[in-house]
């Protein structure tokens, strides 16, 4: 099945603008969903279908693509923000989902 | 809103089984897929199990093909998670998330514990 790639670590200061990364080849084809992961709490999605925020995410949250990367920009983080960050998508196949191994965000 | 509920988790011995339950509420549960997920500890997320919203269609990941059985109560608004001759690698936090579109997940749960160890 499908492969996705992300870097384990990333930090940014406090109302910088930071983004993640993910790369895979079914990512020239299909989108990347992405997904917030907290500790002790469920995983909440930030950015659907490219680039679409579900209600409640703020705006500071936006995604796009180029080629096989999909990313996950942060304008201005907040120290809310930091998370495991996971890309997903449903693979060529069909019939199979995947996550990248996911990044963590530490907000200086 | 959307809600679900998972229940069933607990500490078995490998090889046993067990049986999640995922109760949801909130919107029309038979017009959606549902989803298994799990993490396990200090692992990333991983895609377990699709049932699409009348039952008929059921996708597993290739680590619990054969093993794992998704099923659905359309009347109960739950959806199940059977899970025969557990391993170790199984022990994670499972998460129930409904389908969000063809290829996204929403509504997860709170998860529940499952912890496989001899």
């Amino acid at each position: 099945s499908s492969e996705l790639t992300q870097d384990p670590a990333v930090s940014v200061a406090l109302g910088q603008t930071v983004r993640i990364t993910c790369q895979g080849d079914d990512l020239r084809n299909y989108y990347a969903n992405w997904y917030q992961k907290k500790p002790g709490q469920a995983p909440v999605g930030v950015i659907y279908h490219k680039d679409n925020r579900p209600s409640g995410i703020p705006d500071r949250f936006s995604g796009s693509r180029s080629g096989d990367t999909a990313s996950l920009t942060i304008v201005g983080a907040q120290a809310e923000d930091e998370a495991d960050y996971y890309c997903g998508l449903r693979d060529s196949s069909g019939n199979h989902w995947v996550f990248g191994g996911g990044t963590r965000l530490t907000v200086l | 809103q959307v809600q679900v509920v998972e229940s069933g988790g607990g500490v078995v011995k490998p090889g046993r089984s067990l049986r999640l339950s995922c109760a949801a509420s909130g919107f029309t549960f038979s017009a959606y897929g549902m989803h298994w997920l799990r993490q396990a500890p200090d692992k990333g997320l991983e895609w377990v199990a699709i049932i699409y919203f009348d039952g008929n269609t059921k996708y597993y990941a290739d680590s619990v093909k054969g093993r794992f059985t998704i099923s659905r109560d359309n009347s109960k608004n739950t959806v199940y998670l059977q899970m025969d001759n557990l391993r170790v690698d199984d022990t994670a936090i499972y998460y129930c998330a409904r389908a969000m579109g063809s290829d996204a997940f929403d509504g997860w749960g709170q998860g529940t514990m499952v912890t496989v160890s001899s």
